[in-house]
């Protein structure tokens, strides 16, 4: 069976920390991607990954980065943490050029105090 | 630029009823469109896939119709149940490489015993 995991279900941190939330995925998938969900603004594409060491800026890549070293994991970092990036992340994956869903991990509430 | 919708935003229905979701988008150049269930606090679960080529799919009581030249899409539940109650989002793909997705806000169903 398919599997994204996300490496913490909840987290909380202050602010100016250095954030990283970390993501892995079983299925040799090309593509990852990091969402942020917040309620009435639905999902929004914070960045991607069509590659190992290859990324791309979605559309809200302010305040993040991102690593991608190994095909498997795709890393998201919060630079400096504020408490406007209180939110729940999403990280997915899917193959390239393929009619085959996209699998998500099941989330990261994360906290800015 | 692609934009997605999904009427109604939340939706109450008694158990065993028949309901229509509803999916728009405003460019029909798109690769596939896909519906996920959310339930609170978890990631997204894919339902369906329909290719571009595609009118529709089905999985158990559920089926999702595809009409690319009006831009819609709609998700059909039979006889509901109360466990399908959950956020229901659709997302459409525009390219069949890098697999980004466009999502609409989502749809709230509550079914009712």
């Amino acid at each position: 069976d398919v599997k994204v995991t996300q490496s913490s279900r909840y987290l909380v941190k202050r602010t100016g920390e250095k954030v990283f939330l970390e993501c892995v995925q079983d299925m040799d998938h090309e593509n990852m991607f990091w969402y942020r969900q917040d309620p009435g603004l639905g999902l929004r594409l914070i960045y991607f990954s069509y590659d190992v060491k290859m990324k791309e800026k979605g559309d809200i890549p302010e305040g993040y980065s991102v690593s991608r070293e190994k095909k498997e994991r795709f890393s998201l970092i919060l630079e400096s943490a504020s408490t406007n990036q209180t939110s729940m992340y999403l990280c997915a994956s899917t193959r390239d050029y393929s009619n085959q869903p996209q699998h998500f991990g099941d989330g990261t509430r994360l906290s800015i105090l | 630029k692609q934009e997605v919708t999904q009427i109604p935003a939340a939706l109450s229905v008694p158990e065993g009823e028949n309901l229509v979701l509803n999916c728009s988008f405003t460019d029909s150049a798109i690769y596939n469109l896909q519906w996920f269930r959310q339930d609170p606090g978890k990631g997204l679960t894919s339902l369906l896939l329909i290719q571009s080529s595609q009118r529709e799919q089905t999985s158990g009581r559920l089926n999702a119709s595809l009409d690319k030249s009006s831009g819609r899409s709609t998700l059909y539940i039979a006889a509901s149940q109360p466990g399908d109650s959950a956020t229901y989002l659709c997302a459409v793909r525009g390219s069949s490489n890098t697999g980004k997705l466009i999502f609409g806000q989502g749809t709230t169903l509550q079914v009712k015993p």
